[in-house]
C-alpha cells in the first residue's frame, strides 16, 4: 500500500531541472509532497487533490493524474536549498479504504551541486 | 502561523526510565499525530488524535502511551523502551481528519535508548 517513489536519488547542477514521480496501487483522493533536509522535519510543499488543478510553489510545481494514480514534482531552475529528501504522502479515496492516514513513499534524495 | 512546538529537542535514556514528549499547536487544529521516522525512512504513523479522543493506533507496542490533554496538546509517554526504539519522533497536526487537509510537522524529538 505504500506508493513509489522514483528515482530513488538524483544529483543536479545549479539549473538544472528534475522530475520526482510518485505512483500507488489505490484510487487516491490526494497526494501530499513534503521536503526533508538533514536532521530537520519534513517541511509541507503542496498538495494535489482529486478533481483539482495543477499547484505551483515557487519554481516547484506537482501534477496529479487521479486515473493513472500517480503525482509527479517538478523542480525547475534548481537551486542549492532544493537539496534534501522529498516525500510524497498518499491519501486513499472512500472507495478504497480512506482512513484518514496519509501514508509516505520510501523518499527520493535530491543533491544539487553548485 | 503553522507552527508545532516540541520538547525536548533530544532525549537520551536509558530502558527502564520513564519519560514523556510533549508537543504543542495554537493553530487551532483538532487532529493530533505521532509518527516515528527511522534514519533514511519516511515517517511511520503512530498514533492519530481527533477532537482529543484517540482514532488511530498502529499497533503501537504499549511501552509507548499517548495522551491529549486538551486541543493544543499532545504528550508521548515512553516506558521500558528497548534501543530499536531509538529514532526521530515527529509530531504534526492538521485541521481535522477529513480528507485533504495538510499536517504540519513539529521539528521532533531525538531519541536514543540506551
Amino acid at each position: 500500500q505504500q506508493p513509489v517513489q522514483s528515482p530513488q536519488a538524483v544529483i543536479l547542477r545549479e539549473g538544472e531541472d528534475a522530475v520526482i514521480n510518485c505512483s500507488s496501487s489505490k484510487a487516491l483522493y490526494s497526494v501530499h509532497w513534503y521536503r526533508q533536509k538533514h536532521g530537520e522535519a519534513p517541511v509541507f510543499l503542496m498538495i494535489l487533490l482529486k478533481g483539482g488543478e495543477q499547484m505551483r510553489h515557487e519554481k516547484i510545481s506537482a501534477s496529479f493524474n487521479e486515473k493513472k494514480q500517480q503525482s509527479s514534482l517538478y523542480l525547475t531552475a534548481s537551486q542549492l536549498s532544493y537539496s534534501g529528501t522529498y516525500f510524497c504522502g498518499t491519501e486513499n479515496s472512500l472507495a478504497s479504504g480512506n482512513t484518514g492516514k496519509l501514508i509516505f513513499g520510501q523518499g527520493t534524495t535530491l543533491q544539487v551541486k553548485p | 502561523d503553522t507552527e508545532v512546538t516540541q520538547t525536548p529537542k533530544h532525549l537520551v535514556m536509558g530502558m527502564t526510565n520513564k519519560k514523556s514528549l510533549k508537543c504543542e499547536q495554537h493553530m487551532g487544529h483538532r487532529a493530533m499525530y505521532w509518527y516515528k521516522q527511522k534514519a533514511k525512512k519516511p515517517p511511520e504513523l503512530m498514533f492519530v488524535y481527533s477532537y482529543e479522543k484517540l482514532s488511530i493506533n498502529e499497533s503501537v507496542p504499549s511501552r509507548f502511551s499517548p495522551e491529549c490533554p486538551n486541543s493544543s496538546l499532545l504528550n508521548l509517554h515512553l516506558h521500558a523502551l528497548q534501543p530499536e526504539d531509538s529514532a526521530l519522533y515527529l509530531c504534526a497536526s492538521s485541521q481535522d481528519m477529513a480528507k485533504g487537509e495538510t499536517q504540519y510537522f513539529g521539528p521532533g524529538t531525538r531519541l536514543l535508548v540506551l
